[in-house]
């Protein structure tokens, strides 16, 4: 299947620091999503992007979809404890699966 | 809006047995609905692509007559894992596309599958 890169793995910060993680892909990609998953859980949806250059917020969360399709990107603004979990990006190409990055585990330090 | 439900949401059971997760999209229909399997601090791996009133599509590497997918209706789904294995053990996802709208999935809370 496809492989999204998502990048960083990991990170550890401070509570009230602004967070940045992307998705890269050799593919072109139609929609992107971007969810949260916490442990044990599914993953919630937090923001989907529909066109190339796209930019969406939701409320601290903001996320853009790269003009050559092949990438996007979501930042979090004031970190808060309760941001703490994995990211996912998912991109779909043509039809109808997505296919999900590998995950950026985010720790708040309070 | 938008809630997918599985259940269980926790299984164990003994290996060389059957185990069936429900699906359901209870507050929309769902032409789609796509099984994912997660190890432990891993990614979301697609296991299929199950469309109501047909066969599923499966991802290279999975096996169909073990993992037998049923889309009977526009809200409900199901998996059965055959002949259940240790090395089955897994968390399972689900995640339902909307028959109308924007273009997206929503996913259900899980079925963790432990295989003694």
């Amino acid at each position: 299947g496809q492989q999204l890169n998502q990048s960083p793995q990991s990170m550890f910060i401070q509570e009230g620091e602004d967070v940045s993680m992307n998705c890269t892909s050799s593919s072109i990609f139609n929609t992107w999503l971007w969810y949260k998953q916490d442990p044990g859980e599914g993953p919630v949806l937090l923001i989907a992007l529909y066109k190339a250059g796209e930019l969406t917020s939701n409320g601290r969360l903001t996320a853009q979809f790269g003009i050559t399709r092949k990438d996007s990107f979501l930042n979090i603004s004031a970190s808060i404890p309760s941001d703490v979990g994995i990211y996912f990006c998912a991109g779909q190409l043509e039809g109808n699966q997505f296919y999900f990055g590998t995950g950026t585990s985010l720790t708040v330090i309070p | 809006g938008a809630v997918v439900s599985q259940h269980p949401s926790w299984v164990i059971c003994k290996s060389g047995t059957s185990v069936k997760i429900e699906c359901r999209s209870l507050d929309f229909q769902a032409t789609t609905m796509f099984w994912y399997r997660q190890f432990p601090k891993q990614s979301l791996m697609l296991m299929a692509t199950s469309n109501e009133g047909s066969k599923a599509t499966y991802e290279q590497g999975v096996e169909k007559d073990k993992f037998l997918i049923n889309h009977a209706s526009l809200t409900l789904s199901t998996l059965t894992v055959t002949s259940a294995h240790p090395e089955d053990s897994s968390f399972y996802i689900c995640s339902a596309r909307e028959r109308r709208g924007v273009n997206t999935q929503y996913f259900g809370p899980g079925t963790r599958l432990t295989v003694l």
